[in-house]
């Protein structure tokens, strides 16, 4: 079965840069899309088709893609940012079709 | 404003079926290409596509859990209905409906159902 690959992991200084990538064999050919997830609360939208950010979202939030790896890039990270990250995609079937999530990466703000 | 409210039972017994209603607010479900997804998460663990449905009543369901999940609409309540059948204790986990719109945007609050006798 298709899956997306995160790492477990990341830790960073407030202030600095945050990068979460996330891998997967069908991203060259599917648009990804981000999740943010706080403790307690339901999934977020953080970016949309690779790299759109959906209203409501800080501009510090961008997402890109370079063949089969997708980074979630945070910019300046605020400790409110500390959270779940998770990546979605879908194989190379079709849209909507076999939707998958990567494992998550859990965001510590040091 | 979108909403979408996830109800159903907390507790399941193993070998039961579980049938958990998405009501949404805000939307119409019989707008043009609109979309809703079942997706859970069991406690401490990543998040699990389950199913979704259109407007034209195009259904998908995850390849892992075909056999036991069925997915239908009433457009007139505003309801999505999930179904899973043989439900097992590993089947425990928050069980949540998205609206598809370039992505899962936005989420409802979840609902945790525990699978035991």
């Amino acid at each position: 079965s298709y899956e997306l690959t995160q790492p477990p992991s990341v830790s960073v200084s407030p202030g600095q840069t945050a990068r979460i990538t996330c891998s997967g064999d069908a991203l060259p050919k599917q648009y990804a899309y981000w999740y943010q997830q706080k403790p307690g609360q339901a999934p977020v939208l953080v970016i949309y088709k690779d790299s759109e950010r959906p209203s409501g979202i800080p501009e510090r939030f961008s997402g890109s893609s370079s063949g089969t790896t997708v980074t979630l890039t945070i910019s300046g990270v605020q400790a409110e940012d500390e959270a779940d990250y998770y990546c979605q995609s879908a194989d190379s079937s079709g849209t909507y079709q076999d939707v998958v999530f990567g494992g998550g990466t859990k965001l510590t703000v040091l | 404003q979108v909403t979408l409210k996830e109800s159903g039972p907390v507790l399941v017994k193993p070998t039961e079926t579980l049938t958990l209603t998405c009501t949404v607010s805000g939307f119409s479900l019989s707008n043009a290409r609109m979309g809703v997804s079942w997706i859970r998460q069991p406690p401490g663990k990543a998040l699990e596509w389950l199913a979704h449905i259109f407007s034209n009543d195009e259904k998908s369901y995850s390849t892992s859990l075909k056999s036991r999940l069925t997915i239908s609409k009433d457009t007139s309540k505003s309801q999505v209905v999930l179904t899973m059948t043989n439900m097992d204790p590993v089947d425990t986990a928050t069980y949540y409906c998205a609206r598809i719109l370039g992505g899962f945007d936005p989420w409802g609050q979840g609902t945790l159902v525990t699978v035991s006798s």
